[in-house]
């Protein structure tokens, strides 16, 4: 079975620095996809951004990116610029390219508290 | 938009109790998913179904069952609550798409914030 860890249960950082987010996933898989989460107080989760572990390239959505090192199992979120409204919980997900089910693994959760 | 409708935000019940949680997708989604959601504990998998009157157990099923007599509609049931049931329940859907598309994120209701006493 396939476990997701994230080893900081919380995180700070000062408006418009950088932050980044820490991931570790296990599988013995080769093809899988890769989620991150957000998680604002309001508390719908929506997704941040996404990799498909055949890319070798970096997934990047405007202020968020992810450095994904297969090798390593590392998936980590960097968030450049940050701001207020990107305090939340991050959640990372890791999802089999082989379940048909399409269920996803999440890890604990990093709550980012952004600091003015 | 893609809308997961849950039924309530907020519910409190008492130990013993029948309750249900309903959970409505407007996107003709095929995969839905029940998750509870504890604090350090991320989110944790209790069921979910691929189809209409279909279900699989995911990782923490007991104490729980569903339901989905139509496509647009998947209950949680908590045949007798107890008190170490109390959690934020989270309804998630998604479109039934494998291979290029496999990378289709979940999409999320609002939550339900289940209290047991």
């Amino acid at each position: 079975a396939q476990t997701v860890t994230q080893s900081q249960p919380e995180m700070s950082v000062q408006e418009a620095e950088t932050v980044t987010l820490s991931c570790t996933y296990d599988t013995s898989e080769s093809d899988y996809y890769l989620f991150w989460y957000k998680q604002p107080p309001s508390r719908q989760m929506i997704l941040v951004i996404r990799q498909e572990a055949y890319k070798q390239q970096n997934a990047t959505e405007n202020r968020f990116s992810v450095n994904f090192q297969k090798a390593a199992k590392s998936f980590s979120l960097k968030i450049s610029d940050s701001q207020l409204g990107d305090a939340a919980m991050y959640f990372c997900a890791y999802r089999s390219a082989l379940d048909a089910g399409n269920m996803l693994t999440f890890g604990g959760g990093t709550r980012l508290m952004v600091k003015p | 938009d893609v809308k997961v409708t849950q039924s309530s935000r907020y519910l409190v019940k008492r130990t013993g109790e029948k309750v249900f949680l309903e959970c409505v997708q407007d996107m003709d989604h095929e995969n839905m998913f029940w998750y509870r959601q504890d604090p350090g504990l991320g989110l944790r998998l209790i069921y979910f179904s691929y189809d209409v009157k279909m279900k699989e157990k995911g990782d923490i099923p007991e104490g729980y069952s569903v339901s989905r007599e139509k496509k647009e509609r998947f209950s949680l049931i908590l045949e007798s609550a107890s008190t170490n049931q109390t959690s934020m329940y989270l309804c998630a859907s998604r479109p039934f798409f494998t291979g290029i598309e496999g990378n289709q994120p979940q999409h999320f209701g609002d939550g339900t914030r289940l209290s047991i006493l």
